[in-house]
């Protein structure tokens, strides 16, 4: 059974960066066919895509973070990560790490999620 | 940049017929897919390319895509579907959600 867990800080200063990283347990991130995403949702508000990755590296991004956005993929530890620059309190959220398939485009496997609170 | 429009809530009685729109521009032409979101929890697809359902998910749920419109349809309803629902497409390369339904088993 695939699984996937975030981990990182839980508490960010504003304008620092913010890091996760998603570990996959159950199957590898090499496999084609999917993209490695990474969705957030503020306490209270819905869900919004930040961005998703291909294991050859290949990446989509929100264009409303874009410009702070950056994940990247490590196949020999089967994680990738998310990097998201210059935060403030409005980034505030819970942040899941999701497979998609690449031609469903559905988002069928996700993490917990860690709640990231920028104070 | 494509924008999904939901209810912001829908309730339903015991035993009847829930159902929840996604508004888009030509959606119809799009695969929709529809999560279900319970406190605390990470969402789980419940109908993906706009009608199919994941294994495990009962038959009660379904989905149709037409013109601007697409539904998720939930007959039957349980307290246990009690929850926010998300629909979602794929458009310029971008995921896109629908700003959520709160859905009300009365």
């Amino acid at each position: 059974q695939l699984q996937l867990q975030e981990s990182g800080p839980g508490l960010v200063k504003p304008s620092e960066t913010l890091s996760l990283t998603c570990t996959v347990s159950g199957g590898s991130i090499s496999s084609s066919g999917y993209y490695w995403g990474w969705i957030r949702q503020p306490p209270g508000k819905g869900l919004e895509w930040i961005g998703s990755i291909y294991y050859s590296g290949n990446t989509y991004y929100n264009p409303s973070l874009k410009s702070r956005v950056t994940i990247s993929v490590d196949t020999s530890e089967n994680q990738f990560s998310l990097r998201l620059t210059s935060v403030t309190a409005a980034d505030t959220a819970v942040y899941y790490c999701a497979r998609m398939g690449t031609t469903t485009v559905t988002l069928d496997y996700w993490g917990q999620g860690t709640l990231v609170t920028v104070s | 940049s494509y924008e999904l429009t939901q209810p912001l809530s829908v309730s339903v009685a015991l035993g009847q017929t829930a159902r929840i729109t996604c508004g888009g521009n030509n959606i119809g032409s799009k695969n929709v897919h529809w999560y279900q979101q319970k406190p605390g929890q990470a969402p789980v697809v419940v109908i993906y390319r706009d009608n199919n359902r994941p294994s495990g998910i009962p038959e009660r749920f379904s989905g149709s895509n037409s013109g601007n419109t697409a539904t998720l349809t939930i007959s039957r309803a349980q307290a246990g579907d009690e929850a926010d629902y998300y629909c979602q497409v794929w458009d310029s390369s971008t995921v896109v959600f629908g700003g959520g339904t709160k859905l009300t088993v009365l």
